[in-house]
């Protein structure tokens, strides 16, 4: 059963301070991770995907990935109340046809 | 802009009812997938299609079925509706193929579906 976990939350952060997000994986063989947000009564849209170990910018989003330790996060700089939502990880086996598989996603709250 | 297209943003349908969700993509994405959201439990996968006709169960088929007649267009089908299958229903497509890294499943709106 590939399954993908990750902290509830809610996760509360001060504003202007970093987030940090974390998940972690159980099927060695996937090979891409993306970081989804969730707005309340929305659906998911893309903030980041990462396929290589390291770490991968775009903006104040920074994800990062170490496969050994099967174990993806997603970091956000300079929080804002607009970062306030339900976060979704989700693994990939690489090329398949098989979807995504996602976390129960982390529910980030940025205090003003 | 890339756009997923479901046909109905809130429905209420009667226990025993046969209900139809469509989803149409306009991305060209061989994959599409019908997840269904509930508190607590995250999105789950109901069935995905990663080609005209084909179809493949995922984690909660029971209760429901689906059908793509056309690359575009996937149906989802709740035979007989029951109070248990009120929730959020997700339709997303993705890309296929092998070395594909980037396989983003791009979302609908969503369809919140009351059972009463």
């Amino acid at each position: 059963q590939k399954e993908v976990e990750q902290n509830s939350g809610p996760l509360s952060v001060p504003e202007g301070a970093i987030a940090s997000l974390n998940c972690t994986y159980s099927d060695r063989g996937s090979q891409s991770f993306f970081w989804y947000r969730q707005y309340s009564g929305k659906s998911p849209e893309l903030i980041m995907f990462i396929y290589s170990n390291g770490d991968k910018e775009d903006g104040r989003f920074t994800a990062q990935l170490n496969k050994a330790s099967q174990y993806v996060s997603l970091l956000i700089r300079d929080s804002q109340p607009s970062d306030s939502a339900t976060y979704l990880c989700a693994a990939e086996p690489g090329g398949g046809a098989d979807g995504l598989t996602f976390g129960k996603g982390t529910h980030l709250i940025i205090q003003p | 802009d890339v756009k997923v297209t479901q046909s109905s943003r809130y429905l209420v349908k009667r226990t025993g009812e046969k209900v139809f969700l469509e989803c149409v993509q306009d991305m060209d994405h061989e994959n599409m997938f019908w997840y269904r959201q509930d508190p607590g439990l995250g999105l789950r996968l109901i069935y995905f299609s990663y080609d005209v006709k084909m179809k493949e169960k995922g984690d909660i088929p029971e209760g429901y079925s689906v059908s793509r007649e056309k690359k575009e267009r996937f149906s989802l089908i709740l035979e007989s509706a029951s109070t248990n299958q009120t929730s959020m229903y997700l339709c997303a497509s993705s890309l296929w193929g092998q070395g594909i890294m980037n396989t983003e499943a791009f979302f609908g709106q969503g369809t919140r579906l009351t059972v009463v």
